[in-house]
């Protein structure tokens, strides 16, 4: 069956980058039907998608207006595994950060365990 | 502030039914399918509800869904004590271009 296992450090300082690597099993992170998506949580923000990485026919990233201009998703396919960044970050981008699978539409069928990342100020 | 509304919690008896409402917009919910997850504290969101297919393996025949115009709702029929957890809305926004979820609503089975 389809699992990903995340990894990262747990603590970061502010104005410093956040970087987390979610590993693929079971489907390809070249897959032609799904996308592969970092989602966060946390008691102000609660559930908050940051973007996604996909290939059809090209590699296509997308990304949430909020945080745009500070994240990096990129696909790995000789480790079959993405890789999330997070630039310049502050105490407000303390959470649980999420890799999944997405079919579409908001709908997010594999997640990985989680990783609870505190940035330091 | 999310940009889909659920209430805050909601509470029921073993053996009732609740209805947890999810209110958006015609950007939203009026134009997509829309998503239901499950989530027990300390661990990841579960999908129960989704457009591909409508229950994933495990999950029992007493979830359901409903949809009418811009509000959304996730039914529970024969409530279990299992059945406590956050429980999430989520569903493709066509002016962000971007998946968005509520607020969360908090089932506890008294």
């Amino acid at each position: 069956q389809v699992q990903l296992q995340q990894s990262g450090p747990r603590l970061v300082k502010a104005s410093q980058t956040l970087s987390l690597t979610c590993a693929i099993s079971g489907d390809s992170v070249s897959s032609n039907f799904a996308a592969w998506n970092w989602i966060r949580q946390s008691p102000s923000r609660g559930l908050e998608w940051l973007g996604r990485t996909y290939y059809r026919s090209q590699w296509i990233n997308d990304y949430a207006m909020s945080v745009k201009s500070r994240v990096i998703i990129n696909p790995d396919t000789s480790k079959n595994q993405i890789t999330l960044q997070v630039n310049s970050v502050t105490p407000e981008d303390t959470a649980v950060y999420y890799c999944t699978r997405g079919l579409g539409y908001g709908t997010f069928d594999i997640w990985a365990q989680g990783t609870m990342v505190t940035v330091s100020s | 502030q999310s940009v889909l509304t659920q209430p805050p919690s909601v509470s029921g008896t073993p053996g009732q039914k609740v209805t947890i409402s999810c209110s958006g917009s015609s950007s939203n919910i009026e134009r997509n399918p829309v998503n239901w997850y499950q989530q027990v504290p300390g661990t990841a969101p579960r999908l129960l509800i989704n457009r591909h297919n409508p229950r994933p393996s495990g999950v029992p025949g007493r979830f359901s869904d409903s949809k009418s115009g811009t509000s959304a709702s996730l039914a529970i029929s024969g409530l279990q004590s299992e059945d406590e957890a956050d429980y999430y809305c989520a569903v493709w926004d066509d002016s962000l271009s971007a998946p968005v979820f509520g607020g969360g609503t908090k089932l506890t089975v008294l």
